[in-house]
């Protein structure tokens, strides 16, 4: 049971350039979130989606881009790369039942843009 | 606007000895709170939740609604605690995202 994969685990890109986060869960989750993380700082969220097609905006969402095609997959998009989104980016995923709060998480991938 | 607030970075403790990790919050609704904690090498992962006034791994948490607190405690700290501790706040009903606070070291020295 992998859980939470995120791929990849470290890259460094140019200022412009674009990529994509790729993350996928196989816990048949219908929550699904991405967050990132400045040194010092907590997790904070960017994107979040509640199920299959639906998406919404998080605390910091600009120069970011997702996409919910599917329960397993949650992409996020990065258009024209900016060395303020230097971070640590976590995707996590939550099970949609009454419990709250146990979001499960992925290994993270750190990103730099030079 | 939600809030969570850690005030240590850094909490270095002997082995044996009292462990308390701050949280306050900021929501003006009923919150649910939790302790997430991260060993090294290891994911994120949900230590406990407030609304199961459970105890894990010897660690117990309080929600003090009239100091608005979630401090984390554990009477004896052992070196296999040693990690980044997150207090986190889920106060926005229906997209169940979390709140994080920017977490605190905890070093438990032999």
């Amino acid at each position: 049971n992998a859980g939470v994969t995120q791929t990849p685990k470290f890259r460094i890109l140019k200022i412009g350039q674009s990529m994509t986060l790729q993350c996928t869960q196989d816990m048949n989750h219908n929550y699904m979130y991405w967050y990132r993380q400045d040194p010092g700082m907590g997790l904070k969220l960017i994107y979040y989606s509640v199920g299959a097609g639906i998406t919404d905006k998080g605390e910091v969402p600009n120069g970011y881009n997702v996409s919910r095609s599917t329960t397993e997959d949650f992409p996020l998009r990065l258009e024209l790369a900016a060395p303020s989104q230097t971070s640590v980016y976590f995707c996590a995923s939550s099970y949609s039942g009454q419990t709250t709060g146990e979001l499960f998480f992925g290994e993270g991938s750190r990103l730099t843009v030079l | 606007a939600q809030r969570v607030t850690q005030p240590e970075k850094l909490l270095s403790v002997f082995k044996g000895a009292p462990v308390e990790l701050k949280c306050n919050y900021s929501y003006s609704g009923s919150p649910e709170l939790f302790w997430y904690v991260q060993y090294s090498r290891q994911r994120l992962q949900l230590l406990l939740r407030h609304i199961s006034r459970e105890s894990i791994k010897g660690f117990t948490a309080d929600l003090n609604k009239g100091e608005t607190s979630f401090h984390l405690k554990k009477p004896f700290a052992q070196e296999e605690d040693s990690a980044m501790y997150y207090c986190a706040l889920s106060g926005v009903t229906g997209r169940r995202a979390l709140t994080f606070g920017s977490g605190t070291r905890l070093q438990v020295q032999p």
